[in-house]
């Protein structure tokens, strides 16, 4: 149950894209289409954005969105605001148990 | 309204147990896998258990198992996580969290707010 590989941090401006990866292997990531993206403010609770690798849940933006390629996630942001700056942190199935990615901070500058 | 309210985060010494608890209201219960996720200070998330709707399956992280016990009682609507054996690297926001699903142990749809264990060495 390694943790999955994300970048640590990532600054954009306000009204650029940005792709945040995520990085398993075949027994996680690879094996399933359960890969899922949360945002976190800080000293909130987390909050779902992306699950089964590309589904948004009612109430998200659509400049949310996710793919998957092999072992790898990617969470893709267009139009960033002011209110996207947070910590994302993908998630996958892995058979039995769940996996973190150690979690990317955005800042929106 | 889904509500996820955790109780029972204390201070307790290592080598010590302690249960967690959290009142779920507003939907169908026993319609929904539950979990546990931590969160140390400052760190990031981790998955620690999962519990299915009917609570025939139980899952465990490598970091807990042997000595972290999930369980829920669907005729009162309550997850529990008893902890024995704790750690300092325990310490953590536990948070209570239902599945989007009722079998699987993820995607997490809706946290509680969290209760804060402290593991003292």
């Amino acid at each position: 149950q390694s943790a999955l590989t994300q970048p640590r941090s990532v600054s954009k401006s306000p009204g650029q894209s940005v792709t945040i990866s995520c990085t398993g292997t075949s027994s996680d990531v690879g094996g399933y289409d359960y890969v899922s993206w949360y945002q976190q403010h800080p000293g909130k609770a987390p909050r779902l954005m992306i699950y089964d690798v590309n589904k948004r849940p009612s109430g998200v933006p659509d400049r949310f969105s996710g793919s998957k390629s092999g072992n790898t996630a990617s969470l893709s942001i267009s139009g960033l605001q002011a209110e996207d700056e947070a910590d994302y942190y993908c998630c996958s199935y892995a058979g039995r148990s769940v996996v973190f990615g150690g979690g990317t901070k955005l800042t929106v500058l | 309204e889904v509500q996820l309210l955790e109780s029972g985060g204390d201070l307790v010494q290592a080598g010590g147990s302690l249960g967690v608890s959290c009142a779920a209201s507003g939907f169908n219960f026993n319609g929904y896998a539950m979990n546990w996720v931590r969160q140390a200070p400052g760190k990031g998330l981790e998955w620690v258990s999962g519990i299915s709707a009917t609570g025939g399956q139980t899952y465990y992280a490598d970091s807990v198992k042997g000595r972290f016990t999930i369980s829920r009682d669907n005729s009162k609507n309550r997850l529990s996580l008893h902890m024995n054996s704790l750690r300092a690297e325990d310490t953590a926001i536990y948070y209570c969290v239902r599945d989007k699903r009722m079998t699987t142990i993820t995607p997490f749809e809706y946290w509680g707010q969290g209760t804060l264990v402290t593991v003292s060495s």
